[in-house]
């Protein structure tokens, strides 16, 4: 079946260690996105990434960093730096580029600091 | 610029009752809006999108939205609430020739029996 992986679901991290969380697709998507959901505040984008070895910022890149070494992988590393990381994040991918293209999510990962 | 105002961070009705969840939004370029809904510890799932085709727009599980323009408006329904309806939903915008969505702050939908 055809979607999108996140791992691992839950995640615990101790203050000021770096953490990678894992966005894998198997849909032939060109297009790659990292979203960070807190109550009450819907979807932020942290990074977006439209093509293998680019990627650009979105609304809150602050203390997050990615690659897109591979077409079917978009891996989010939350570093020290980011002061409030205790969030669910979740990874999508579209098509293309194209203001029409559906974005389809992964499950997500609940990443809580300690 | 484009922005999601949803009306209602909770809602409530009851199990066959008429659902009805507010949408509006702002865009200065035509506008591309789409439901999603969310159900606990899971990620998003597309219902509906518009797409500047027909106006009233079906989605999956009865769902259905009507683009208005003159009323900036994305409003969701459903005809008969179905207790597996309770979730959140989540009404995002994109406007034409721009490349990034951007959500509304969601509404929590809960059915009662």
């Amino acid at each position: 079946d055809g979607g999108i992986t996140q791992s691992p679901k839950y995640l615990f991290r101790k203050e000021g260690q770096n953490v990678t969380l894992s966005c894998e697709q198997n849909l032939n998507h060109d297009a790659m996105y990292w979203y960070r959901q807190d109550p009450g505040q819907g979807l932020r984008l942290i990074y977006y990434s439209q093509i293998v070895n680019d990627f650009q910022k979105g609304d809150i890149a602050e203390g997050y960093s990615v690659s897109r070494e591979k077409k079917e992988s978009f891996p989010l590393t939350v570093t020290s730096a980011q002061k409030n990381p205790t969030a669910f994040y979740l990874c999508a991918s579209s098509m293309g580029q194209s203001s029409t293209d559906t974005q389809y999510f992964g499950p997500g990962t609940r990443l809580t600091v300690l | 610029a484009q922005s999601v105002t949803q009306l209602g961070s909770h809602v409530s009705v009851s199990e066959g009752a008429l659902v009805l969840l507010r949408c509006n939004y702002s865009s200065s370029v035509p506008p591309y809006l789409f439901w999603y809904v969310q159900y606990p510890n899971q990620g998003l799932q597309l219902l509906l999108k518009y797409t500047s085709a027909a106006t009233l727009v079906k989605g999956i599980n009865d769902f259905e939205a009507e683009f208005k323009k003159s009323e900036t408006s994305f409003h969701l329904t459903k005809p008969s609430a179905h207790m597996s309806d309770a979730a959140e939903y989540f009404c995002a915008v994109n406007g034409q020739g721009a490349q990034k969505l951007v959500f509304g702050q969601g509404t929590r939908l809960t059915i009662n029996p």
